[in-house]
Order: structure tokens, then C-alpha cells, then sequence
């Protein structure tokens, strides 16, 4: 089964904060895609990054960085020094086989407050 | 490039009645994939189309049908409108073949069944 979780459901920090986001996934295929969305009160889902199964490297794009792990089957979303336009839903999601579907996480919502 | 555009944006029906939803991709891209994504169930796959044909299909009921035109729009239809089918749909776009690239979602359409 493909699946995955994002057990944190809502976030809540202060400006300036260091966050970080869940994202635990689960497949038995070997080449894999996995994903991260952020969805702003306005409801369209901006990518913000791509990560494959053969590529373990961090990430680090400005105040993001993505820590990929595969023996603990997790790809966690680090913001530093959190910023109030950094709220919003942040999803993870899976690509695993089959044409262009994701298999998204539930989403964590997260809260930056002055 | 202009992003994928999504028509109506919102959108309100009666039970029973039918809707359909329209999507016009990123110039260039020739998949078009469509999601709902509701308080409930979150974010699921509903179907995706490359070159007019569906290649991949979600867990939703024939109510649900889709089908992508010679210039890659796609519309979506819901037929027999159920209260449950109020939900944000989703469209995205990507190049379609080749690598996995990432999807690049539109607006959404907000259908509100009453």
C-alpha cells in the first residue's frame, strides 16, 4: 500500500522560529517521487519541491531545507526563521507508479504569528 | 507562461443536478490530472489524461467523468450532484512523459452542492 502521513495537524509559531514539518511515506516500489505543496489561504497548490528515490541529498533553498531519509521513510520540511507569509497548508505527497498520481499526506497547517 | 486556469472558480449546484468544470493546462504540457480535496478526505486523485486518453483513474464512483480535448483542455463532469460532493476540485498539468516531472495545479474550482 502507498501511503502518506503527516501527523502533525496545525502548527502554531512565532515569527522568526525555526519549524519543522513531518512527512512519513510508505511503498514497496523502489523508485519513487516525493513531493512537497504549500496551499495559501487562496487555494492553489504551489510546488516546492521534487525529491527521487535515488537522490538522498538535502535541500536547502533559501530559508527551506528538506531532510530526505530513506531508512526511516521520512522527507521532513524545515523552515528557518519562520516568517508570518509562510502560513498556510503544507502538504506532502507521493509518486509511486501509475501516471501522474500523487498520493497526498492529510497536510499540516501551519501558523506564524507576529 | 501562464499558469493552468481553472473555470468557474466557484461554483454552486442543487442535488441531482450535473456540473462540469474546465481546465486549460500549462502551453506545452499534454497531462492533465484532476483532484478533490474536501475537509473530510483531504486531497484524492479523481483521474489523469495525456493526449486524450485516460491513462489512471481514482476510487470515485461513474458519476464522476472526465475526458481531454486535441488542444490537452480538460473538463470534468459530476453527474447526479450529491450534498458529499461539495469540494475544492483541483486540476494540474504537467509535461506528461518521459521523467516525472512536478504538477503544476490551478486555482480550483469551489462546487457547492446544496
Amino acid at each position: 500500500a502507498q501511503k502518506v502521513t503527516q501527523a502533525q495537524t496545525e502548527i502554531s509559531v512565532v515569527e522568526k522560529e525555526d519549524v519543522t514539518l513531518d512527512c512519513v511515506y510508505e511503498t514497496r516500489d523502489t523508485t519513487y517521487y516525493l513531493f512537497w505543496y504549500k496551499q495559501p489561504p487562496s487555494g492553489e497548490l504551489v510546488f516546492l519541491i521534487r525529491r527521487n528515490s535515488f537522490d538522498e541529498q538535502n535541500e536547502i533553498s533559501g530559508r527551506y531545507s528538506w531532510n530526505f531519509q530513506k531508512s526511516t521513510s521520512s522527507f521532513n520540511f524545515t523552515i528557518t526563521a519562520s516568517q508570518v507569509v509562510d502560513s498556510a497548508v503544507y502538504f506532502c505527497a507521493l509518486f509511486s507508479g501509475g501516471y501522474n498520481k500523487l498520493i497526498f499526506g492529510a497536510g499540516t497547517r501551519l501558523a506564524v504569528h507576529p | 507562461k501562464a499558469g493552468v486556469t481553472q473555470t468557474p472558480r466557484y461554483l454552486i449546484k442543487t442535488r441531482g443536478q450535473q456540473v462540469t468544470l474546465s481546465c486549460s493546462p500549462i502551453s506545452g504540457h499534454r497531462s492533465v490530472s484532476w483532484y478533490q480535496q474536501t475537509p473530510g478526505q483531504g486531497l484524492q486523485f479523481l483521474f489523469e489524461y495525456f493526449s486524450e486518453t485516460q491513462r489512471n483513474k481514482g476510487n470515485f464512483p461513474g458519476r464522476f467523468s472526465g475526458r481531454q480535448f486535441s488542444n490537452s483542455r480538460s473538463e470534468m463532469n459530476v453527474s447526479t450532484l450529491e450534498l458529499g460532493d461539495s469540494a475544492l476540485y483541483l486540476c494540474a498539468s504537467s509535461p506528461g512523459q518521459g521523467e516525472v516531472y512536478e504538477q503544476y495545479f490551478g486555482p480550483g474550482t469551489r462546487l457547492t452542492v446544496t
